[in-house]
């Protein structure tokens, strides 16, 4: 059973630009949430896919925006990056199951540095 | 949002119990209380959870108070590896679609 995968590990942009960062789920689960983690700080919950639809989301603007494919693999896509947005993006998969509280597993994370 | 108050920092020694609290006055019925735990370059990890009753596992034990207003995270015996930023959450069953978590408690252990 392989892990959360992220890719890339690091990536530095300009202000700006455009990213897109990508998350492959453990196996058999269906649902993805990404959290912005800023230095020193806990993460911050963006947003949640759940069988490819959005299932709700944090206080983040429309410039951070997200896929979740067939496959329960994952997109998290920032326009217009400004300096703030330097953080380490962390994505978590779990599988949801009715009354139940779910376990997130956690990949190691991409982190993004915008000059 | 029921929310969760942590101590900034708190230390120990290698090979002796840990205790690490949590205060969490505003929980509701439906709210499970989850800790996660993150290593230095890691992302998070779970490590137990529990509604109202106490919880052992490989990793750690939650002990929850009568009121459920406040929780233990306990190390029975830690480890340099123990070494993390701990966060206490409270997730609602009914809709669990995020975790908020605070800043954490540092734990370091000395050797």
């Amino acid at each position: 059973e392989t892990g959360v995968t992220q890719s890339p590990t690091h990536l530095i942009k300009t202000r700006g630009q455009q990213v897109t960062l990508r998350c492959s789920s453990q196996s058999g689960h269906n649902t993805v949430s990404w959290y912005q983690q800023a230095l020193g700080q806990g993460p911050q919950f963006i947003f949640q896919y759940y069988r490819e639809e959005e299932n709700g989301r944090g206080n983040f603007p429309p410039r951070f925006s997200g896929l979740q494919f067939p496959n329960y693999s994952s997109e998290l896509n920032v326009n217009a990056l400004e300096l703030d947005d330097s953080a380490l993006y962390l994505c978590a998969s779990s599988s949801r199951l009715a009354g139940e509280s779910d376990t997130q597993y956690f990949g190691p994370g991409t982190r993004l540095t915008v000059l | 949002d029921a929310k969760t108050t942590q101590p900034n920092s708190m230390e120990s020694n290698e090979e002796e119990p840990v205790h690490l609290p949590c205060n969490h006055s505003t929980i509701s019925g439906t709210d499970y209380i989850h800790w996660y735990r993150q290593l230095p370059s890691q992302g998070p990890e779970y490590v137990i959870h529990g509604l109202t009753s106490n919880v052992n596992n490989r990793m750690a034990s939650l002990a929850i108070a009568e009121d459920r207003k406040s929780s233990t995270l306990i190390l029975h015996r830690a480890t340099l590896r123990d070494a993390a930023v701990y966060y206490c959450i409270l997730r609602d069953v009914a809709a669990d679609n995020d975790m908020r978590f605070g800043a954490g408690t540092r734990l370091t252990v000395k050797p």
